[in-house]
Order: C-alpha cells, then sequence, then structure tokens
C-alpha cells in the first residue's frame, strides 16, 4: 500500500531563516507530487506540483521554491522566511482517480 | 478565477441525524469533485468522490452531483459525535495534472 511522509512534524523558525520540508512516497512509481499550504482558519492553497523528476510548476509567486530529486521525493524551500509563511505545510500525490492523498502535514510558525 | 464556495458553517446537527454539506463550483469543465474530511490538526482524509450525475453511496455517506446546476452535495447518515469535523469540497477541471480546487470547507458539529 502507499505511503506518504512528511517531516519534520513541526518547525519553528525565526523571519529569514532558510526552511526545507521534504516529502517522500512509498508503494507507487512516477506519482504526481503536490505541495499545499493552509494558513489558521483558511482554505487550502496550492503552491507547487510535480509530473515528474525536475519537474516543477508554481502556482503562486513567493519567496518558496520546490525541487523533486527522485521520483518519490518532494522538497520545499525557502531562502528566507517571512511571517506570512507560517501554516500548516501538506504534500499530496494522486491516485488513478485523480484523488489525492496527504500527508501528515509539517506545521511552521515563524517567528 | 475558478471557484468554489462552502458555507463555513459551523452546521450543527444532533447524533442520529443526516448532515447535509453543500457545494457549488462555477467552472462548468470541472469532471470529478471530491469530499475531504479534516479533523482539527490533522490532514484532510479523502471520504468519497464522483464523476457522474446522480448519487453515489459508500457507507454511511452519499455524494450527491448536479452538473447542470454546478452542485456538489455530501449526506451523512446517522452522524456521529466522531463525524464532527471540517468537510472539504474539491473540483478538478479537465488536463490540470490532476489538480485540485479546494473549498474553504464546511465545519460539522454533532451534538449529543
Amino acid at each position: 500500500s502507499q505511503t506518504i511522509h512528511q517531516w519534520p512534524a513541526t518547525l519553528v523558525q525565526p523571519v529569514g531563516s532558510p526552511l526545507s520540508l521534504e516529502c517522500t512516497v512509498e508503494g507507487t512509481s512516477n506519482p504526481n507530487l503536490y505541495w499545499y499550504r493552509q494558513a489558521a482558519g483558511r482554505g487550502l492553497q496550492l503552491l507547487f506540483y510535480s509530473v515528474g523528476i525536475g519537474q516543477i510548476s508554481s502556482e503562486v509567486p513567493q519567496n518558496l521554491s520546490a525541487s523533486r530529486p527522485q521520483d518519490r521525493q518532494f522538497i520545499l524551500s525557502s531562502k528566507k522566511l517571512l511571517l506570512s509563511d507560517s501554516g500548516f505545510y501538506l504534500c499530496a500525490w494522486t491516485g488513478g482517480a485523480h484523488e489525492q492523498y496527504f500527508g501528515p502535514g509539517t506545521r511552521l510558525t515563524v517567528t | 478565477q475558478k471557484e468554489v464556495e462552502q458555507n463555513s458553517g459551523p452546521l450543527s446537527v444532533p447524533e442520529g441525524a443526516i448532515a447535509s454539506l453543500n457545494c457549488t463550483y462555477s467552472d462548468r469543465g470541472s469532471q470529478s469533485f471530491f469530499w475531504y474530511r479534516q479533523y482539527s490538526g490533522k490532514s484532510p482524509e479523502l471520504i468519497m468522490f464522483i464523476y457522474s450525475n446522480g448519487d453515489k453511496e459508500d457507507g454511511r455517506f452519499t455524494a450527491q452531483l448536479n452538473k447542470a446546476s454546478q452542485y456538489v452535495s455530501l449526506l451523512i447518515r446517522d452522524s456521529q459525535p466522531s463525524d464532527s469535523a471540517t468537510y472539504l469540497c474539491a473540483v478538478r477541471a479537465t488536463g490540470t495534472a490532476s489538480k485540485l480546487t479546494f473549498g474553504t470547507g464546511t465545519r460539522l458539529q454533532v451534538t449529543l
């Protein structure tokens, strides 16, 4: 069966510090992968998606970037965090019926 | 702008009653429709999806789709306190790399 992992689970970082969040998927090959952010009390905002290694599409302009160095690995990064980057970051992959399955998420607080 | 609209709630129903959650979408090219449940502090979990007009049942859950009215709903029968959560509606348009557009969710409270 497929499993999706995200780490770390929680993170507190100062403004201006770098960020690296990792997502890995097991039990499937060449999945479409997605990064979402959910701000407190808000909906899911799609940040990036990837249909294959090295293929990244950005949905919103911001100080975040994404990379997919391996088939089942998706990384979200920032060189300098802003207060507005706080939120719940979710990685997801797509099943055969276009449904998406989410990882456990990373709760990021920028102070 | 493709939009998915949900009433934020809270929708309060007594235990054992039917909860009805509604969602409208703006893109007539939408092909697939998904319902997720999200408990506070947790990630969304897929409940079910529907592609065709009509009803689709899965246990206590029934999804209803009306493409002409651009309307999708989720019925929860015999509501339990454990159903108290935020329910997210998501829509996929054609040829969008399986990208989904999510509503902001409806908070459901099942009272004893």
